[in-house]
């Protein structure tokens, strides 16, 4: 069983498209991250969020920790949005990190 | 400021043999920690050393070990290689807070075992 669970796994989308990536986990957490991982391997860390709702350009992020599931929204999607995104967990004992297994997503000009 | 770096940034070794990572985090952070991906299992944490002490350890054997060193500088070290060890192994740093932290992840090193 995975502690962190992310849908869709892979996602297309045209440019200019609203997109959605949901996230659910299981584990008491004390923080969630939303990550972005280009082709080549690098990740760049979105959003860390422990309630509410953040925002960032066109990338906006919210979680619910009573349902224990959280959402990354793109706005106005865009070809260089391209790339997995992968949801992460800090739990609140032992301080151990959990991943998703991503989400790849496409956009088409 | 310089972003979290490794090295190297490809590998090629023999099953047996052993290997060992180095990576420099962002100045001021004394966090560093260490994960492992691959195609089948995805994204892994293998542990996190904060002031040159192991603060956290995720689920490997014990041939994958680290170290900080005390300008926070860290080595992750696999023994005795095996062919499921190929992988891209990330780093990340973060600054010295208690509790959640935000990451800042270096390019990887991908290792090939053959």
């Amino acid at each position: 069983k995975n502690e962190v669970e992310q849908s869709p796994q892979n996602l297309t989308a045209q440019e200019g498209e609203f997109i959605t990536i949901n996230c659910s986990y299981s584990v008491g957490i004390s923080a969630l991250h939303w990550l972005q991982q280009h082709p080549g391997g690098g990740i760049v860390s979105l959003f860390m969020l422990s309630s509410g709702k953040k925002k960032h350009g066109r990338l906006i992020a919210t979680i619910n920790i009573q349902e224990k599931h959280s959402s990354l929204h793109i706005t106005a999607s865009h070809p260089r949005d391209s790339a997995v995104y992968i949801c992460a967990v800090n739990t609140n004992t032992g301080n151990q990190f959990y991943f998703g297994t991503g989400t790849s997503l496409t956009v088409i000009p | 400021k310089a972003g979290v770096t490794q090295t190297p940034r490809y590998l090629i070794k023999t099953r047996g043999q052993q290997v060992t990572l180095s990576c420099s985090p962002i100045s001021g952070h004394r966090s560093v920690s260490w994960y492992q991906q691959t195609p089948g299992q995805g994204l892994q944490f293998l542990f996190e050393y904060f002031s040159e002490t192991q603060r956290n350890k995720g689920n490997f054997p014990g041939r994958f070990s680290g170290r900080q060193f005390s300008n926070s500088r860290s080595e992750m070290n696999v023994s005795t290689l095996e062919l499921g060890d190929s992988a891209l192994y990330l780093c990340a740093s973060s600054l010295p807070t208690m509790g959640s932290y935000e990451q800042y992840f270096g390019p990887g090193t991908r290792l090939t075992v053959t």
